[in-house]
């Protein structure tokens, strides 16, 4: 079983600092990956998608992918108490079948601390 | 605005019943999929189809089926529902072509059930 590994956490950072938050996946086909966040008792929305290698800024966040390393990690920037929430790491990958899944880490719990 | 939604948002149910859950699009998605999220597991894939009259089975397909007869609809069926699947039920969909990179997916708000 091929699996996307994420620090369950909880990682507790200061309002205003920069939240790192780690993902490692194990199939080398995987070509996309999406990062996802969930607040308590919601459901996942997706906050960033990164397809190269490299970083890819939106705002406050950066995605960062290593292929070589099978690395992704999601950078938030100037933390804010809203931004506490499960982050979920997900890769896309071909199927048995032939067909494109995402597969999920378990999440990192963000708490922002006022 | 387009949108996903889940019926019912809770259900408490006995073991042994069947049980439906709803999943309705207004996306146009051809990508649908089915995930269950349990403490310690993450989500899930239990079903998906690429189009209408097409599914599949995900990781965790055992007692569950689906059926896709148009674009906009996947029930979920818990054909005799155990204790095991007591869960928070998301249904997903996302754009793309049968077979090919499923993209960004969207997900409905979620359906509690619990299996007493």
């Amino acid at each position: 079983q091929k699996e996307v590994e994420q620090n369950s956490g909880p990682l507790s950072v200061p309002e205003g600092a920069i939240a790192s938050l780690n993902c490692t996946y194990s199939d080398r086909g995987s070509q996309s990956f999406f990062w996802y966040r969930q607040y308590s008792g919601k459901s996942p929305e997706l906050i960033m998608s990164i397809y190269s290698n490299g970083d890819k800024e939106d705002g406050r966040f950066t995605a960062q992918l290593n292929k070589a390393s099978q690395y992704v990690s999601l950078l938030i920037r100037d933390s804010q108490p809203s931004d506490s929430a499960t982050y979920l790491c997900a890769d896309e990958r071909v199927s048995g079948a032939g067909s494109y899944q995402l597969t999920f880490g378990k999440g990192t719990k963000l708490s922002v601390i006022p | 605005d387009a949108e996903i939604t889940q019926s019912p948002r809770h259900k408490i149910t006995e073991t042994g019943r069947q049980v439906t859950l709803a999943c309705h699009q207004t996306w146009n998605h051809n990508n649908m999929f089915w995930y269950r999220q349990d403490l310690g597991h993450g989500l899930r894939l239990i079903h998906y189809s690429y189009g209408v009259q097409d599914t599949n089975k995900g990781e965790v397909s055992d007692g569950y089926s689906v059926s896709r007869s148009n674009t906009e609809d996947l029930p979920l069926t818990l054909e005799s529902a155990a204790s095991s699947q007591t869960s928070v039920y998301f249904c997903a969909s996302s754009d793309g072509l049968f077979g090919s990179a499923t993209s960004e997916q969207f997900f409905g708000p979620g359906t509690r059930l619990t299996v007493l």
